[in-house]
């Protein structure tokens, strides 16, 4: 078991690249969380996958944000068109899948963006 | 929905000593769990602790346990012994979508 990895670890972009991260799991959890952490505050759920499948999104998910996790393995996050405000963390986490209230999520080092 | 308050935004405690970290919750569920995670100085966050909402008897691992008041909807971390290792942020969470906004702790040597 060698815990969430998130590629690349930090990432600088002038503002209007798009760019993407991937996030592999613990093999053979099931769920898989993207989260947005900005200095000094809590994570802000972005979105989450039971396997393939894209369940919730929440409202920060704007278009220009999208998220896949094909065959239900690795995940990646895309933001398209950034802008500086998109600088911040951004934590991958996942969990077994039993079920969302209890599963304890296990979360990667994150992808630190800065947009220029 | 849920909602998680964390009124404490920074904390220190001297090594040794004991220190309460506070959470409060809101919920329209009538099972769940809540959680502390942990998050160090530069590195990737882990559980410290979760509590099951229909058990009566507080969650307790090594150091750490909670104050569980289901009425307030009250959910305390406690660290007896603190060390030097257990300066980091700490979040609460109910359903694990929504984190508190952290409390930042501090052990002094």
């Amino acid at each position: 078991d060698t815990g969430v990895s998130q590629n690349p670890r930090h990432k600088i972009t002038k503002r209007g690249q798009n760019v993407t991260f991937r996030c592999d799991p613990i093999s053979e959890h099931n769920r898989l969380y993207w989260y947005r952490q900005t200095l000094g505050q809590g994570p802000e759920f972005l979105t989450y996958f039971q396997n393939e499948a894209q369940l919730e999104k929440s409202r920060l998910l704007s278009d220009r944000f999208s998220a896949e996790r094909p065959k239900g393995s690795f995940s990646t996050l895309e933001i398209q068109r950034t802008e500086q405000g998109d600088s911040a963390m951004y934590l991958c986490a996942s969990s077994e899948g039993r079920d969302t209230f209890t599963d304890t999520q296990y979360f990667g080092p994150g992808t630190r963006l800065t947009v220029l | 929905a849920q909602t998680v308050t964390q009124s404490q935004p920074e904390m220190s405690v001297q090594e040794a000593e004991t220190v309460t970290l506070s959470c409060t919750y809101d919920t329209s569920e009538s099972n769940y769990y809540l959680f502390w995670y942990k998050q160090p100085p530069s590195r990737q966050m882990i559980l410290v602790i979760r509590q099951e909402a229909y058990k009566q008897q507080n969650a307790t691992e090594n150091r750490f346990s909670v104050n569980f008041q289901k009425a307030a909807k009250s959910f305390s971390l406690k660290i007896s012994d603190s060390q030097l290792g257990d300066t980091a942020m700490y979040f609460c969470t109910g359903n694990q979508f929504y984190f508190g906004t952290g409390t930042s702790l501090t052990v002094i040597p």
